[in-house]
């Protein structure tokens, strides 16, 4: 069984660029959630994928987007980046039979200059 | 909106002693609680679940509805958890459920 896996491990971009951050589920698993995870904080949900659909939306700004393919795999898009979005991006995967249960990846940790 | 507290930053204790990290929620609905660990150049992961009422790493958590508390205990500390901890409340709805996490609890245990 393959775990969750998340690319980059690090990135650096500077302001007003955009970024895109990859996830491949677990295998079995239909549900992807993205968190950020500012330094000394705990992760803040961003969003929920759900068979390719949106399905939930954290308090963040219609800059940050997703995609989720058919193979459930998932992407992040930040538009416009800004300095506060640096932080660690986390991605899990929820077993549909478990769905409480969220498997999280090793994370991607961004930096804006 | 729900929200959870993890009052202390940092729990410093001696090997074999008794630690508790306090965790406290606001929601309105009805409650699913987990603790969440991180261990040094780990990921974070799953370490119980309030509906399991089980103990996993001699870790323990009693849901208490009253003073809306999901406290994590262990009675003898050991060397291996130093870790964060961070405890979790999800909202399961029709649009989907979602982890809100507590800002963490770091424990260091002392030999």
């Amino acid at each position: 069984e393959t775990g969750v896996t998340q690319s980059p491990t690090h990135l650096i971009k500077t302001r007003g660029q955009q970024v895109t951050l990859r996830c491949s589920s677990q295998s079995g698993h239909n549900t992807v959630s993205w968190y950020q995870q500012a330094l000394g904080q705990g992760p803040q949900f961003i969003f929920q994928y759900y068979r390719e659909e949106e399905n939930g939306r954290g308090n963040f700004p219609p800059r940050f987007s997703g995609l989720q393919f058919p193979n459930y795999s998932s992407e992040l898009n930040v538009n416009a980046l800004e300095l506060d979005d640096s932080a660690l991006y986390l991605c899990a995967s929820s077993d549909p039979t478990s769905a409480e249960t969220q498997y999280f990846g090793p994370g991607t940790r961004l930096l804006v200059l | 909106a729900q929200r959870v507290t993890q009052p202390e930053k940092l729990l410093s204790v001696f090997k074999g002693a008794p630690v508790e990290l306090k965790c406290n929620y606001s929601y309105s609905g009805s409650p699913e609680l987990f603790w969440y660990v991180q261990y040094s150049r780990q990921r974070l992961q799953l370490l119980l679940r309030h509906i399991s009422r089980e103990s996993i790493k001699g870790f323990t958590a009693d849901l208490n509805k009253g003073e809306t508390s999901f406290h994590l205990k262990k009675p003898f500390a050991q060397e291996e958890d130093s870790a964060m901890y961070y405890c979790a409340l999800s909202t399961l709805k029709a649009a989907g459920n979602k982890l809100t996490f507590g800002g963490g609890t770091r424990v260091l245990v002392k030999p």
